[in-house]
């Protein structure tokens, strides 16, 4: 199985400064069709997860575009260029390469300082 | 508008078991895979089963391989997870998802004694 390592698992930030979270795959994520299917997840406190971004760095439909996602291979990055209140919350990568199993990451919890 | 409504959870005993529902509406139900996703109380997202749009091929995490079952019924737009032989450690909101695109709002587990 694929392993997804995210850091840090904690993050603290001040609004209107930036955030960066990494994810690091076990295996190349490079499917055999050319695509990289890495995507970030959003789930905001007593909410449900919420697709941010698929394919490594397509921003899903009503996605603000301060969020962006970079990576390729085995390492991958989600960006917040400036944080905002409503951002608060635990954010996932996950896999969809080498299925089954889909796999995530530990989630890496986003607070204002 | 896509909608994904689970129903069906609640307290089970060990070793009992429960049936899980997920209304879909807003989109062509049978053209698209489902999904099953956990997340145990205060815990990160764990991927359970997955099934196909006509319901041919499913796949299961290992952890409920053989205990598990996920189907669907395209003419009433439904997906089900069929839950035998509980345990505590299946505790948790269980999710259904489009594609792991679109989430429902989840629905709790509890197996406890």
């Amino acid at each position: 199985d694929v392993v997804m390592t995210q850091s840090p698992l904690s993050l603290p930030v001040t609004l209107g400064q930036p955030a960066s979270i990494s994810c690091r795959s076990s295996q190349s994520l490079v499917h055999s069709d050319g695509n990289t299917y890495l995507n970030w997840f959003q789930q905001r406190p007593g909410q449900s997860p919420r697709r941010l971004i698929y394919k490594v760095s397509n921003r899903d439909s009503g996605v603000p575009d301060r969020f962006s996602g970079s990576g390729s291979g085995t390492d991958f990055t989600l960006k917040i260029s400036r944080v905002e209140a409503e951002d608060v919350g635990v954010y996932y990568c996950m896999q969809a390469t080498h299925w089954p199993p889909w796999t995530f990451g530990q989630g890496t919890k986003v607070e204002i300082k | 508008e896509v909608q994904l409504v689970e129903s069906g959870g609640g307290l089970v005993q060990p070793g009992g078991s429960l049936r899980l529902s997920c209304a879909a509406s807003g989109f062509t139900f049978r053209s698209y895979w489902m999904h099953w996703v956990r997340q145990a109380p205060g815990k990160g997202l764990l991927w359970v089963s997955h099934i196909n749009g006509d319901g041919s091929a499913t796949t299961y995490a290992d952890s409920v391989k053989g205990r598990f079952t996920i189907s669907r019924d395209n003419a009433k737009n439904t997906l089900y997870l069929q839950m035998n032989s509980l345990r505590a450690e299946d505790t948790g909101v269980y999710y259904c998802a489009r594609g792991l695109e679109y989430w429902g709002q989840g629905n709790l587990v509890t197996v406890s004694s």
